[in-house]
């Protein structure tokens, strides 16, 4: 059973280009969570998806960000316009549903994005 | 705001010690704690929970305290080896919905 899996794990893109970063979760979990963290900094909340439902976005920027987790398919977390504050390592965890026991969550390796 | 707290940045202890590693939160509803560890350049992975109907855990060199009147859970590793030298977050959740994850606190633990 593969663990989570990031792609890419590098990321370069100019000012203004678009980022996809995309997260396949283990398999079986049907829960996916985007974190980012600033250098030097800890783990900050963005989103948390499920199969075709966004759960809570309270951690994602108003404007040009997004996600989806589609029904087939891995998460995407796109970043339209990028600027240089969204330089950052940028991580996905899955977690799967087991009804009433709360569970771990998986990290993957994470997608290190730097624009210039 | 920040509901699960990290105050130490760093710990640095002797090879064969015990590290204790603290964190304190403030959402009475979270039911379920987590640490996790980070090397440079990779993603954290689970290290031990625990549930708040417990309050302790253990799990070979590694025990997870929890005081709920206080709000605060601890880690201890013991005894500490060089492998340790990390990044330990501590975070928590309740009702499936999303982790709250503290600042970190960087281990360093000399030979």
């Amino acid at each position: 059973n593969a663990g989570v899996m990031q792609n890419p794990r590098h990321l370069v893109r100019r000012r203004g280009q678009e980022a996809r970063l995309r997260c396949s979760p283990m398999k079986g979990h049907s829960h996916v969570y985007w974190y980012r963290q600033l250098p030097e900094e800890g783990l900050k909340f963005m989103v948390y998806l499920q199969k075709e439902n966004i759960i809570d976005e309270s951690g994602m920027p108003k404007e040009r960000f997004s996600a989806e987790f589609p029904k087939e398919g891995p998460s995407i977390l796109r970043i339209q316009q990028v600027v240089r504050g969204d330089s950052a390592a940028y991580f996905c965890a899955s977690s799967p549903f087991e009804g009433n026991m709360n569970t771990e969550a998986f990290f993957g390796q994470g997608t290190r994005l730097t624009v210039v | 705001d920040q509901q699960v707290k990290q105050n130490s940045p760093s710990l640095s202890v002797q090879e064969g010690r015990i590290s204790i590693l603290n964190c304190d939160y403030t959402n009475s509803m979270f039911d379920y704690f987590l640490w996790y560890k980070k090397y440079p350049a990779e993603g954290p992975t689970f290290l031990i929970s625990i549930s708040s109907i417990k309050d302790k855990n253990e799990d070979g060199r590694f025990t997870v305290f929890l005081n709920k009147s206080a709000k605060h859970l601890s880690l201890h590793i013991v005894p500490s080896q060089p492998g340790d030298s990390a990044v330990y977050f501590c975070a928590a959740n309740s009702n499936f919905n999303k982790f709250y994850f503290g600042s970190g606190t960087k281990l360093n633990v000399k030979p």
